[in-house]
């Protein structure tokens, strides 16, 4: 598949907000999502953004899109511990069946 | 509550040996993945497949197989395993139209040595 890019690592303090970036390839996805993957599980749906939209807020969790950039955020206000995880930003696949994902942001909040 | 459930956390393979990592969900869902996570690679795609007895060769297939004969069920098989192939794989499902929202089972980490 094409590469998605976004950042390795990121460490932000309890209660900041965190920002993780991403840069996708294809513009005819139709839905761009953030997977979740905390310490020894699978990856977890944590939200997902329809491509017409510029944004999508969900509680702490804000999803920002730029199509002309092909650049998509997960912004999360009050960044707690439990936040630490690994994100995977996804976007569809040309197969109409799976996605491409990132090679994940791993986020650390420290207390 | 929805599951994806996988046979083994855990498995320490020698070189060689033919190895079967089973998968089953429970959701009645059509589509079924196995990807490989790797440091540093992310998530890529193995196999998946789309309905029973179907079956789609994703980014990685070489060296491996796949088998779907029951729609919950599906299996992903290393022919005869190398250390390469040393990795944590997850299986996944989705319902028919929604490729988005996968659930995800919690992964077996396999060791060839």
């Amino acid at each position: 598949g094409e590469d998605v890019e976004q950042s390795l690592f990121l460490s932000v303090r309890e209660g900041d907000s965190s920002v993780i970036n991403c840069t996708y390839t294809d513009s005819s996805s139709t839905y761009l999502y953030w997977y979740k993957q905390e310490p020894g599980a699978g990856l977890q749906l944590l939200t997902y953004i329809f491509s017409n939209m510029d944004m999508k807020q969900d509680q702490r969790l804000t999803v920002l899109l730029n199509k002309k950039d092909k650049h998509l955020s997960l912004r999360i206000a009050d960044t707690q511990t439990g936040d630490s995880a690994i994100y995977f930003c996804g976007e569809d696949s040309n197969s109409g069946y799976a996605l491409n994902f990132g090679k994940g942001t791993s986020l650390l909040v420290t207390p | 509550d929805v599951k994806v459930t996988q046979s083994s956390r855990y498995l320490v393979k020698r070189t060689g040996e033919k190895v079967f990592l089973e998968c089953v969900q429970d959701m009645d869902h059509e589509n079924m993945f196995w990807y490989r996570q790797d440091p540093g690679l992310g998530l890529r795609l193995i196999y998946f497949s789309y309905d029973v007895k179907m079956k789609e060769k994703g980014d990685i297939p070489e060296g491996y197989s796949v088998s779907r004969e029951k729609k919950e069920r599906f299996s992903l098989i290393l022919e005869s395993a190398s250390t390469n192939q040393t990795s944590m794989y997850l299986c996944a499902s989705s319902r028919r139209g929604t490729a988005y929202e996968q659930y995800f089972g919690p992964g077996t980490r396999l060791t060839v040595t």
